[in-house]
């Protein structure tokens, strides 16, 4: 059974920094591609930052781009994103989602999501 | 950035009935459209992915059709169980986008 499990979030002040984590099981991480995903409090999800399998290719939102850096460590099954700088618009479920397809570094529809892990950045 | 125009917002409809959603894209994508339902406190599942291919484990009365820039997502025959917001996303291009979903509840 593919598993996600996200870590990291919670209260952070504006302008502070926070990491996340997202462990996976169930499958060969190092074969797919992966993504943070965003959803605000009662609002429509928007895409973070994505990257590859063997984190050749990495694309990020505009509107995290210099300040959201993803990785990966897939000796560990685990993706991060390591978030600076943040905002008050940042606040909003974190989800990781693993791609749909095999071995495949292209464009991709999300096959499996996790519970996601709450941030809001607020003084 | 392609933007995804999704419709109704919401919708209401009976035990049984066929419902019909909506998503047009700013520009053509090549069917490179997934749909997603979220139920209240959960996190989305994969619905139809390429436009019209079923996801494993999602019941036949969920279909997806489309090409181009238009794409809809049909549910015939609804249960209980698909009370939940609805989402498009385009993946023929980086930065992915969303719809800004469809919430549907029983009449």
């Amino acid at each position: 059974e593919v598993q996600l499990v996200e870590s990291g979030g919670g209260l952070v002040q504006p302008g502070r920094s926070l990491k996340l984590s997202c462990v996976a099981s169930g499958f060969t991480f190092s074969n797919y591609g992966m993504n943070w995903i965003r959803q605000a409090p009662g609002k429509g999800l928007e895409w973070v930052a994505y990257i590859s399998s063997g984190s050749s290719y990495i694309y990020y939102a505009e509107t995290v781009k210099g300040r959201f850096t993803i990785s990966r460590d897939n000796a560990k099954n685990t993706l991060y994103l390591q978030m600076t700088s943040l905002r008050s618009e940042d606040t909003a479920l974190y989800y990781c989602a693993r791609h749909g397809s095999y071995y495949y570094d292209g464009p991709d529809w999300f096959a499996y999501w996790g519970q996601g892990t709450l941030v809001t950045v607020s003084s | 950035d392609i933007q995804m125009t999704q419709s109704p917002a919401s919708l209401s409809a009976s035990l049984g009935e066929t419902v019909t959603i909506e998503c047009r894209a700013s520009e053509d994508i090549y069917s490179n459209l997934a749909w997603y339902q979220q139920k209240p406190g959960n996190s989305p599942q994969l619905l139809i992915y390429d436009a019209n291919s079923l996801a494993d484990g999602v019941p036949s009365r969920f279909s997806g059709s489309g090409s181009g820039t238009q794409y809809s997502l049909k549910i015939n025959s609804l249960q209980s169980e698909d009370v939940a917001s609805y989402f498009c996303q385009q993946y023929n291009n980086y930065p992915y986008t969303f719809g800004a979903g469809t919430k549907l509840e029983l009449k």
